[in-house]
């Protein structure tokens, strides 16, 4: 069983706030991913992470931020939040090589900016 | 640029068909093909494939990877309503880099 957890799992604001979606992983993994999903539509990379203090920005440009000071946590913060930015945040990580698998995702934070 | 296009977006069975999802990639230092099942939530993962010709299989589902052609086919035979899902095909470089298709939308009419 994967541990992966993020919150909220649901908010809803209004716009110009400043939110952080948490993510945290009890496995010790050092790569941690951040996706977006509209719904019904693909997931698009937005940040990712190899460990402790890197971060790399994805394929999607995002006004997201995301910091990596310890391993278990990935949080994805938007400084000021906008209509566009309602969506679906997943999150997730990958284990360390060799692996049978491959990421494991956590349940998701549905974004609503009013 | 790395790109994973699937093919059909959607699709729509009756309850029993079978169906083949198509994903073709272009990505450099490719590492490995993944097949993801999408209901509500998170995706859950079904397939990681890294060598070209060897069948992986779960069950009704069961998918291929062919390096050649650059493609991955996933299979479902006796589909049933359950089956009914996006399923995303995924590519992973070897910096650990994943990037997703937009999914195929299969509904399995009973």
């Amino acid at each position: 069983e994967a541990d992966i957890y993020q919150t909220p799992r649901y908010l809803v604001i209004g716009t110009g706030k400043k939110i952080t979606l948490e993510c945290s992983q009890t496995m010790g993994h050092d790569k941690m991913y951040w996706y977006q999903q509209d719904p019904g539509m693909e997931l698009h990379l937005i940040h990712y992470s190899y460990g402790v203090n890197s971060t790399e920005k994805g394929d999607l440009s995002s006004e997201s931020t995301v910091s990596r000071i310890r391993t278990e946590h990935f949080p994805l913060t938007l400084e000021s939040a906008r209509p566009s930015h309602t969506s679906q945040y997943l999150c997730a990580s990958l284990p360390p090589r060799p692996r049978g698998d491959t990421q494991y995702f956590g349940p998701g934070t549905r974004l609503t900016v009013l | 640029e790395d790109k994973v296009v699937q093919s059909p977006l959607s699709l729509v069975v009756h309850e029993g068909d079978t169906v083949t999802l198509n994903c073709s990639y272009e990505v450099t230092n490719f590492r490995s093909l993944l097949w993801y099942k999408q209901e509500k939530k998170a995706p859950t993962f079904l397939f990681m494939l890294t060598s070209s010709g060897i069948e992986k299989k779960s069950g009704r589902l069961s998918s291929i990877l062919d390096k050649k052609e650059l493609s991955s086919i996933l299979n479902i035979t006796a589909t049933q309503t359950g089956d009914s899902a996006i399923y995303l095909c995924a590519v992973e470089d070897r910096d650990d880099k994943i990037i997703f298709g937009k999914g195929t939308r299969l509904h399995i009419l009973p």
